[in-house]
């Protein structure tokens, strides 16, 4: 069974620091793996995903993040923060193919940035 | 990108009584869709999936009599949570597929008092 496991329910990160959040997956097929950005009391909306193409994958608002294979990670990244970032971030895997769309997410980490 | 709208985004209803929600794919036409629930502060769980034409797909826990799911056309599904309590209340959100990707609803706020 696939899973997704977030370490840190909480990221706090002063403006203009380097924002890290940490995904690691679980899978028994080459899965494809997503980040997402949840502001209170909305949807969700892509950052970025991976889906066995280039191992670096660039998102939206300057994110990115990197598939290690060895290390079974998905972690996001941005250089530097901005107030506009604070939100809750989800990570999610799916099995592909024509499940691509049928996702499995982790519990969440909610990035606060400083002033 | 594509637009998925749910309707409504807050619903306040009283204990024993129904409650609709509706998703829309709004410019593309969506023959499978999922409905999510999330309790506070924690993550998104999948209900069920819901397929134009057929019966929705359940995820193991959920129950089908309490949460009916009906997907009419290719652009429209509707969850209906029948005879509400208290511990029903959460919140919904609908996804809809195109191009390999999952769009969002924004979510609707569910309390049962």
């Amino acid at each position: 069974a696939q899973s997704v496991t977030q370490l840190g329910s909480h990221v706090s990160v002063s403006e203009g620091a380097l924002v890290l959040l940490r995904c690691n997956y679980s899978s028994s097929v080459p899965p494809y793996l997503f980040w997402y950005v949840q502001y209170p009391n909305q949807g969700l909306q892509l950052l970025l995903k991976y889906t066995s193409a280039a191992t670096l994958v660039k998102g939206i608002n300057g994110f990115e993040a990197e598939f290690k294979k060895s290390e079974t990670s998905f972690h996001l990244t941005k250089p530097s923060a901005h107030m506009s970032d604070a939100a809750e971030y989800f990570c999610a895997v799916s099995e592909g193919g024509d499940s691509s769309y049928k996702l499995i997410f982790g519990s969440g980490t909610r990035l606060l940035v400083r002033p | 990108g594509a637009v998925v709208s749910q309707h409504p985004s807050r619903v306040i209803c009283k204990s024993g009584t129904s409650v609709k929600i509706e998703c829309r794919s709004l410019d593309f036409q969506a023959t499978t869709m999922f409905w999510y629930r999330q309790f506070p502060k924690q993550s998104l769980m999948l209900m069920a999936t819901s397929n134009e034409g057929s019966k929705a797909t359940y995820e193991q826990g959920v129950e089908k009599d309490k949460f009916l799911i009906n997907h009419a056309s290719l652009t429209l599904s509707t969850l209906t949570v029948t005879s509400a309590h208290p511990e029903d209340s959460s919140f919904y959100i609908c996804s809809a597929e195109i191009y390999h990707e999952a769009f969002f609803g924004q979510g609707t706020r569910l309390t049962v008092v």
